[in-house]
């Protein structure tokens, strides 16, 4: 069975930093796109950053380029998050399928930017 | 960005009765084999997204035959046959033939 379970949400300021973590299990992480969605409260999901299966692509959406880095190691995928803003409070998934479709989804964690 | 439209926004079904939720892509989701990466997600309160329809027709395992996806070039259509209490949440499109994957308002379906 396809687990995700992320990690590291909370508290943050902004202009601070904090990585999320995505633990996975029951597949073999180099066979799947892994993404991080976000939505913030009471609002729709917004795609935020993928990665290729054997990590050699990164995409971003514009809105966290430069401040947001995906990366995946072993069975766990990451999301560093600097430079934090306001618009950034969101629940954050990751996500995983064969393609971009998303077919398994972690159960979030929140992020929330304030001073 | 490619813009995804959903309508309606908020649909209220009888238990039993049919439903349809319609999505509109600024941009056509097809790759270059043909298939059309168009998805439906559902998402019940307090719950993560789950996905029921990808390549927009293919239901995902588990996903009852009542739900249905349908369409082609820009428009599509996820189908309800007979709704179930189970089925109130929101319903989301989205494409995933450009980056970045860009999803529809979503559709809050309740229990009328």
């Amino acid at each position: 069975e396809v687990q995700l379970v992320e990690s590291g949400g909370g508290l943050v300021q902004p202009g601070g930093s904090l990585r999320l973590s995505c633990a996975v299990s029951g597949f073999t992480l180099n066979h799947y796109y892994m993404s991080w969605v976000r939505q913030a409260p009471g609002k729709g999901l917004e795609s935020v950053a993928i990665i290729k299966h054997d990590g050699s692509e990164e995409l971003y959406v514009d809105s966290v380029k430069g401040r947001f880095t995906i990366a995946r190691d072993n069975d766990f995928l990451y999301l560093q998050m600097n430079n934090v803003r306001g618009d950034d409070t969101a629940v954050y998934y990751c996500a995983t399928s064969g393609g971009w479709d998303l077919a398994y989804w972690g159960q979030g964690t929140l992020v929330t930017v304030s001073s | 960005d490619v813009v995804m439209t959903q309508s309606p926004l908020s649909l209220p079904v009888a238990l039993g009765q049919p439903a349809s939720i319609s999505c509109r892509s600024s941009q056509s989701p097809v790759s270059s084999q043909g298939n059309f990466y168009l998805v439906w997600f559902h998402q019940r309160p307090g719950q993560s997204p789950r996905r029921l329809i990808y390549n927009a027709f293919n239901r995902d395992s588990g996903v009852p035959d009542r739900f249905s996806g349908s369409g082609s070039g820009t428009d599509f259509t996820l189908k309800i046959s007979r709704v179930e209490a189970e089925d109130v949440g929101v319903y989301y499109c989205m494409q995933a033939a450009h980056w970045p994957c860009s999803f529809g308002q979503g559709t809050r379906l309740e229990i009328k």
